[in-house]
């Protein structure tokens, strides 16, 4: 099993619509959770750090479900600028493990 | 702007020969940096741990004699592969933790093409 999963996707969604994404983790000592983004051929770019007790930052919403293991991620209002592949991470103090990403393709 | 530097971006080489990469945190300290490697399609893989001062730390499966690191300051770390074989071509990227804290920002990555 994968120390991170997620569903690879793609989700085709038209600009506007609202998004969400979920990521399971098997380490139940991980400590730190962040979403990031990584464009085609790009580095990865933190999009945000996910806290127990859900966090928002404009259009996009994290929570974190530590019992479940569970981590989300909601866009609102998608913008043909969020198109990319969005990367669960978690972490120890030490090292973060990254998921395969869920590709997001949002269209006019 | 960027906080973490990486160079060069891309590489040519022939099978054989060795490749450095630099990575440099800018206007921050780091001591300790990350290398990944990721093949296309897939995540992003932990090569090593780079602590100033210190040896690396390898994940499993990863060759230190192949993938040599140095990391002698506080702001620069290298990542050596030598004798790049065609089975060496992927995407190096760095990552430099901020403070200390678990968040990580990266490079724009090196992408190594072993001919």
């Amino acid at each position: 099993r994968k120390e991170v999963e997620q569903d690879p996707g793609p989700f085709n969604v038209p600009e506007g619509a609202t998004v969400a994404f979920n990521c399971t983790y098997s380490n139940s000592a991980s400590q730190s959770f962040f979403w990031y983004r990584q464009d085609c051929r790009k580095e990865p770019k933190l999009l945000m750090s996910v806290y127990s007790s859900g966090n928002e930052d404009g259009r996009f919403t994290a929570q974190l479900n530590r019992a479940s293991q569970y981590i989300s991620l909601l866009i609102r209002d998608s913008k043909l600028s969020d198109s990319a592949t969005y990367l669960c991470v978690v972490g120890g103090f030490q090292k973060l493990v990254f998921g395969t990403g869920t590709r997001l393709l949002v269209s006019p | 702007g960027a906080v973490v530097s990486q160079h060069p971006s891309w590489v040519i080489c022939k099978s054989g020969t060795s490749v450095k990469i630099e990575c440099r945190s800018l206007d921050f300290q780091a001591t300790t940096m990350f290398w990944y490697r990721q093949f296309p399609k897939q995540s992003l893989m932990l090569m090593a741990t780079s602590n100033e001062g210190s040896k690396a730390t390898y994940e499993q499966g990863v060759e230190k004699d192949k993938f040599l690191i140095n990391h002698a300051s506080l702001t620069l770390s290298t990542l050596t592969v030598t004798s790049a074989h065609p089975e060496d071509s992927s995407f190096y990227i760095c990552s430099a933790r901020w403070r200390d804290l678990n968040i990580q920002y990266f490079g724009a990555g090196t992408r190594l093409s072993v001919l």
